[in-house]
């Protein structure tokens, strides 16, 4: 099983739209949680963490379910602007406690906004 | 606001050759990463350097090297350039090892023929 894992897509969702992905991880020493955003031939670009009770930035949200281990993006209201692969990415220790670990990258989950 | 800058954008080399693909940061972060991506397969650390003075391995680290020559400059190294090394190479750094966000530069696009 893959460390981090997402749904490659693509979804392809009309302008205005509710979208939603999710994410799984299998290491329960994971620690923290993050989407990054990628633009076709351009570089992963941080959007937003995600936090255990959940964060809001405008017309997205980020959830974090520590039990299940999986982390979910809704996008509300798609703007075709808002077309890119959106990537799922995890930190992890290596040792309990320590601060030596690792970002794993998930593939991305393709988004596609039609008019 | 340059932020991470990698240079070249595009490199073609031949099976054999060698290389360095080089990145500089002006945000006066601690650490680098070198990263390749390529089609299906998410972002893999190929090396990193915690801070000045120091590199380690990352998770595909095989047939590279890496400089960190002071804080702003980190340079990969392909030493004799193979067809599998074709990729899109990423530089990145952040204040603090592994501390969100990573900064990336926009890319070089090495094919190996």
């Amino acid at each position: 099983r893959k460390e981090v894992e997402q749904d490659p897509g693509p979804f392809n969702v009309p302008e205005g739209a509710t979208v939603a992905f999710n994410c799984t991880y299998s290491n329960s020493a994971s620690q923290s949680f993050f989407w990054y955003r990628q633009d076709c031939r351009k570089e992963p670009k941080l959007l937003m963490s995600v936090y255990s009770s959940g964060n809001e930035d405008g017309r997205f949200t980020a959830q974090l379910n520590r039990a299940s281990q999986y982390i979910s993006l809704l996008i509300r209201d798609s703007k075709l602007s808002d077309s890119a692969t959106y990537l799922c990415v995890v930190f992890r220790t290596m040792n309990y406690g320590g601060s030596q670990g690792n970002l794993i990258f998930g593939k991305g989950t393709k988004l596609s906004v039609k008019p | 606001n340059a932020g991470v800058t990698q240079t070249p954008k595009f490199q073609v080399l031949k099976t054999g050759q060698s290389m360095t693909l080089q990145c500089a940061q002006d945000m006066n972060h601690n650490s680098m990463y070198w990263y390749r991506q390529d089609p299906g397969m998410g972002l893999r650390l190929i090396y990193y350097s915690a801070s000045e003075g120091t590199t380690d391995k990352g998770e595909v680290p095989n047939g590279y090297n890496v400089s960190r020559l002071n804080k702003r400059e980190f340079s990969l190294r392909l030493e004799s350039a193979a067809p599998s090394q074709t990729s899109v190479y990423f530089c990145a750094s952040s204040p603090q090892l592994y501390n969100s966000p990573l900064h990336f530069g926009n890319g070089t696009r090495l094919t190996v023929t």
